[in-house]
């Protein structure tokens, strides 16, 4: 079955550094993949969408890479800010719906 | 500014009784959807709703029923709420093109005691 993977840990880092997260995917082919991010007690907000045919995509400090043989994303922001700090979803189109990972909990610490 | 708004930030209801979630959105868009969100388990779709008056359901709709009766609103409800329909639900909608963002509601904290 189609399934999606999201490290379900923390990721704890410094002011300043580059967070990476990671979204991996199998039984998919997805014609595309888009990232949301989630602060407690609210609905999550789009950021980006990366195509199949589109190795990487860029939004201001955001980075997306998107490696269909790998069957994975990585989303990077850098530069990062303890605004930052939220639980950021991947989400991948099956038939007529999105299929969202359990998210992955960045923490910027000063 | 685009804007999902859902009828309640928390509610408190009791076993057995009918609960109604509304959610309305002023994007004109096609497509509505109704999740819950349980820690570990992330977003699980109930039920979506492409045009006024269709539905479909998600990977979870035992126990939920929706209506949407206007393109602006569309309602989940709990016909006879349990404790293990205690959860975050989330309203979300998006253009017909499903290529679109889901652009989401505040969501609605429900506890059923």
């Amino acid at each position: 079955s189609q399934k999606i993977e999201q490290n379900s840990e923390a990721l704890n880092i410094q002011e300043g550094k580059t967070a990476t997260l990671t979204c991996n995917y199998t039984n998919y082919s997805p014609a595309y993949l888009q990232w949301y991010r989630q602060d407690p007690g609210r609905g999550p907000v789009f950021l980006l969408l990366i195509r199949e045919n589109e190795k990487e995509k860029r939004k201001e400090r955001l980075k997306v890479t998107f490696d269909t043989t790998l069957k994975q994303s990585l989303f990077h922001i850098t530069a990062s800010q303890p605004a930052d700090s939220a639980t950021y979803l991947c989400a991948l189109p099956n038939t007529d719906k999105l299929i969202f990972g359990t998210g992955t909990r960045l923490q910027v610490f000063p | 500014d685009v804007k999902v708004t859902q009828s309640s930030r928390y509610l408190v209801k009791r076993t057995g009784e009918k609960v109604f979630l509304e959610c309305v959105q002023d994007m004109d868009h096609e497509n509505m959807f109704w999740y819950r969100q349980d820690p570990g388990l992330g977003l699980r779709l109930i039920y979506f709703s492409y045009d006024v008056k269709m539905k479909e359901k998600g990977d979870i709709p035992e126990g939920y029923s929706v209506s949407r009766e206007k393109k602006e609103r569309f309602s989940l409800i709990l016909e006879s709420a349990s404790t293990n329909q205690t959860s975050m639900y989330l309203c979300a909608s998006t253009y017909s093109d499903r290529t679109y963002e889901q652009y989401f509601g505040p969501g609605t904290r429900l506890t059923v005691t």
